[in-house]
């Protein structure tokens, strides 16, 4: 079946380090593929997302690959800030309107 | 700001008991999923409701049970609640014609 791997939190970086979280996944045919962003106490937003292989999404200086010989989607960030603090939820979807499968996220912390 | 308004925010109901989470999304936006997020985990698929019929269901019981309405509001409702049901509760709607999912903020539901 479908699924989405994440590398396990909580990741704890400095202000202003590089970021990556690596995210691969499993599917049947040509998934678009998304990562949300969970403030504390707060739902769900799309960071960026990419619906064919080699699609580079990006928005607020994070950036993803859409890499189908590797089946990976890893986030990356150049700097840091301490309100980057979050959790990031990489996912997939099959088909338009389809229902969205999750990683189980990531923990981001950022230290002054 | 997403658009979508989820009540309440945060609820306890005692084992056994019924509930009753309410989702309104955006006017145009045909599509609604409900999705259950647990304590550290990532969000899972109860549904999806499509001009006000039922088009998708994950691994959840039929105790799990959803409307939608001609406004596209949407309501989910869980019957005989048990502990495990303790989770974020995430409506999500997504436009016509769209591949974007817009979640609502969600509403933490507790079960003593």
């Amino acid at each position: 079946g479908n699924s989405v791997t994440q590398m396990e939190g909580p990741v704890t970086l400095s202000e202003e380090a590089f970021l990556t979280i690596n995210c691969t996944y499993t599917a049947t045919g040509y998934p678009s593929l998304f990562w949300y962003v969970q403030y504390p106490g707060e739902g769900l937003q799309l960071l960026l997302k990419a619906t064919k292989a080699d699609d580079k999404g990006s928005n607020k200086g994070f950036e993803a690959t859409y890499r189908k010989e590797t089946t990976s989607f890893h986030l990356e960030k150049g700097s840091v800030q301490v309100s980057d603090s979050a959790v990031y939820f990489c996912a997939l979807k099959n088909n338009q309107g389809g229902k969205l499968i999750f990683g189980q996220g990531t923990e981001l912390s950022v230290k002054p | 700001e997403t658009g979508v308004t989820q009540s309440p925010t945060h609820l306890i109901k005692t084992r056994g008991q019924q509930v009753t989470l309410r989702c309104s999304s955006q006017s145009g936006h045909n599509t609604v999923s409900w999705y259950q997020q647990a304590l550290g985990q990532g969000p899972q698929f109860i549904f999806q409701y499509y001009r006000e019929e039922e088009n998708g269901r994950g691994n959840f019981p039929p105790r799990f049970s959803g409307l939608q309405f001609p406004n596209y509001s949407s309501e989910l409702n869980v019957n005989a609640l048990e502990l495990d049901d303790s989770a974020l509760y995430l409506c999500a709607s997504i436009p016509v014609g769209d591949t974007e999912a817009f979640f609502g903020q969600g509403t933490r539901l507790t079960v003593v």
